[in-house]
């Protein structure tokens, strides 16, 4: 499985865009990124995915080089119910299989 | 539309025992998948089950196993439990495959306690 390198933690204030890095040099042309989070005390949730365009939806963007070797999840306005775990994710067409491969993921810490 | 569920929520073994965990999916959805939530080793896929069959599976050794119902119901089930098994096991479910990848939706897990 291809693999995705995020840092460990990140910080930011209430209201603030927020740009959570994520590189994955090794990826494939049939890879998707995707991110998923995990509020505290809740399973992981879908975020957003994308293949090579950038990408929105109600709750983020997906920003994607041009090279495919990096891509940031951007969270336009930082809520304090923001505060998660979020994982980034290469999906490959794998035979159908749903399976997920989870690194150690960004802790973001949301500030009021 | 109901989310995924498992039951029970919380759960305390003593080692050498065993446990079976359950998870019902959301309505339609025919795949399941299971993950270890482990503060050391993160989350770890278990396996997978589409449609009563095992589609994949991890890197964990025979004590942990699981199978699927033809309602798409599933359950995990962990032999002789040891300490290191102390862990929230989650539980998703996925929609027909319609594209090369499916969202996974996740239930809210089980935290199991191994004393």
């Amino acid at each position: 499985d291809a693999k995705t390198t995020q840092p460990n933690s990140m910080e930011s204030n209430e209201e603030e865009p927020v740009h959570l890095p994520c590189n994955h040099s090794t990826i494939s042309g049939t890879d998707y990124i995707h991110w998923y989070r995990q509020l505290p005390s809740q399973g992981p949730e879908y975020v957003i995915h994308g293949l090579t365009s950038n990408v929105n939806n109600r709750m983020a963007s997906l920003a994607i080089a041009e090279d495919r070797k990096s891509s940031t999840l951007i969270l336009h306005r930082a809520t304090l119910r923001d505060a998660a775990v979020y994982y980034c994710i290469l999906r490959g067409t794998q035979g159908g299989s749903e399976k997920l491969v989870f690194g150690k993921g960004t802790k973001l810490t949301v500030n009021p | 539309k109901a989310g995924v569920t498992q039951t029970p929520r919380y759960l305390i073994k003593t080692r050498g025992q065993q446990v079976t965990l359950s998870c019902s999916p959301i309505s339609g959805h025919r795949s399941v998948s299971w993950y270890q939530q482990t503060p050391g080793q993160g989350l770890q896929f278990l396996f997978e089950y589409f449609s009563e069959t095992q589609r994949n599976k991890g890197n964990f050794p025979g004590r942990f196993s699981g199978r699927q119902f033809s309602n798409s119901r599933s359950e995990m089930n962990v032999s002789t439990l040891e300490l290191g098994d102390s862990a929230l096991y989650l539980c998703a479910s996925g929609p027909p495959l319609t594209s090369g990848y499916n969202e996974q939706f996740f239930g809210p897990g089980t935290r199991l306690t191994v004393l």
